[in-house]
């Protein structure tokens, strides 16, 4: 079956350092997102991607945050210079009929900044 | 504003018995769906059971169903025959589309514990 993968599992970094986590969406998924969820509290949407841009960001989502699908495969969340509030389980969802509204999610990674 | 309440921090069933998660939301939207998601110990989210809001019907997956009250906002989970791989938290969210995009909202979860 199908599935969204995502790498690394756990990653842990310096504050002030850059971090990329990386996911591989379904293949044939054309929407695709990032959610985080601080342990212990509900998820949030960060933000959504289609057709090669971004179609909505939360306020989460600010400067420090960007996302991008470099080679057609992988679907990739960079934050620049990681702060302490980081820290958290991040989830990447892709869809692939809008009608049906239904996102599949990939296992997580968490983000440790130390 | 989009929320969405679950006002069940906790619960717990005997093995074999139902349950009944409780969930509410709040938007001004009418097109919209409505979801279950699964979360046990590994983390990752599963797909439990999804609602159209403009169906009336209730939908049902296996031991899975849930009691959509459109009017009330209202969209409760009953789990039937509970099993020890039930044991997670679960998550209630929806779904709104807006200007084309969409954003799942989810509730804080309920941690369901199935004991033997």
């Amino acid at each position: 079956e199908p599935e969204v993968t995502q790498t690394p599992s756990h990653q842990v970094t310096q504050m002030g350092q850059e971090v990329i986590l990386r996911c591989v969406p379904i293949s044939n998924h054309l929407y695709f997102y990032w959610y985080r969820q601080i342990l212990g509290q509900k998820v949030e949407f960060l933000v959504s991607f289609y057709n090669n841009e971004i179609s909505e960001k939360s306020e989460i989502f600010d400067d420090q945050f960007s996302v991008e699908r470099p080679d057609g495969s992988n679907f990739t969340l960079k934050i620049r210079s990681t702060k302490l509030e980081d820290s958290a389980m991040y989830f990447c969802a892709s869809s692939g009929d809008r009608a049906r509204a239904e996102a599949f999610f990939g296992q997580g990674t968490r983000l440790t900044v130390v | 504003a989009q929320t969405v309440t679950q006002s069940q921090p906790e619960m717990s069933v005997q093995e074999a018995e139902t349950v009944t998660l409780s969930c509410t939301y709040d938007t001004s939207e009418n097109n919209y769906y409505l979801f279950w998601y699964k979360q046990p110990p590994s983390r990752q989210m599963i797909l439990v059971i999804r609602q159209e809001a403009y169906k009336q019907q209730n939908a049902t997956e296996n031991r899975f169903s849930v009691n959509f009250q459109k009017a009330a906002k209202s969209f409760s989970l009953k789990i039937s025959d509970s099993q020890l791989g039930d044991t997670a938290m679960y998550f209630c969210a929806f779904i709104i589309y807006q200007g084309g995009s969409e954003k799942l909202v989810f509730g804080k979860g309920t941690k369901l514990t199935v004991n033997p």
